[in-house]
């Protein structure tokens, strides 16, 4: 069975400051996905990475893959408060979707 | 452009009752899938369709749960005889289907909030 696990589960962090969200997988995938979701809110895609050593950068955030660890990280640059929601990595083997638990994020000033 | 569209935003049953969730994909989005949202926890995954075709429904959590995509655009997810253990938030995603292009996201709509009294 697919299992998605994202830790820390909970981050308080400083403006400025730099911080690494982990996911990791239990099989193989096809593809992972990062997700936003403010309170109240549906989810936001930001990113889809699709193979061994991928990377994405949008703003403040940078994604990466390592298929052979099982392991994506989202990379937090700089926070701002604007950046305070909760991030979901979600694993896609054959259409069977799995998320993980989900990091809330608090930036603090 | 129009996104996920889904109805209605709010829905309170009494025990027992049947409800019915409705999800307007994205206009040519192949692929549609149900997820159930537990407060304070990710996604679970319930079912996918791509067109008409109901491919996998493993995460129907009882035979309670139907979904049901008959002109392979709107669905609805029907639950029977609801419990308070149905109450969550139930998101819709559609996505497209493009056989270079497999880096496409899914796109959720709001989601409607099931509360069982």
């Amino acid at each position: 069975e697919l299992k998605v696990e994202q830790n820390p589960l909970f981050l308080s962090m400083q403006e400025g400051k730099n911080y690494t969200i982990y996911c990791n997988y239990s099989t193989t995938s096809d593809r992972l996905y990062w997700y936003r979701q403010d309170p109240g809110k549906s989810l936001e895609s930001l990113f889809v990475l699709l193979s061994n050593g991928a990377v994405k950068q949008e703003g403040r955030l940078m994604a990466s893959l390592d298929t052979k660890a099982r392991l994506s990280t989202l990379h937090i640059t700089a926070a701002v408060h604007d950046l305070s929601a909760t991030y979901f990595c979600a694993v896609d083997a054959s259409n069977d979707m799995r998320f993980g638990a989900g990091t809330r994020l608090t930036v603090k000033p | 452009g129009a996104g996920v569209s889904q109805s209605p935003r709010y829905k309170v049953a009494k025990r027992g009752q049947d409800v019915a969730l409705r999800c307007d994909p994205i206009s040519g989005h192949v692929s549609l899938f149900w997820y159930q949202q537990a407060l304070g926890q990710g996604p679970e995954f319930l079912t996918y369709f791509q067109n008409e075709a109901q491919l996998d429904k493993s995460g129907l959590p009882s035979d309670r749960f139907f979904a049901e995509r008959p002109e392979g655009s709107v669905s609805t997810l029907k639950i029977q005889r609801t419990q308070q253990e149905d109450s969550a938030v139930y998101l819709c995603a559609s996505s497209l289907v493009i056989t270079s292009r497999p880096d496409q996201p899914q796109h959720f709509g709001d989601g409607t909030r099931l509360s069982i009294l």
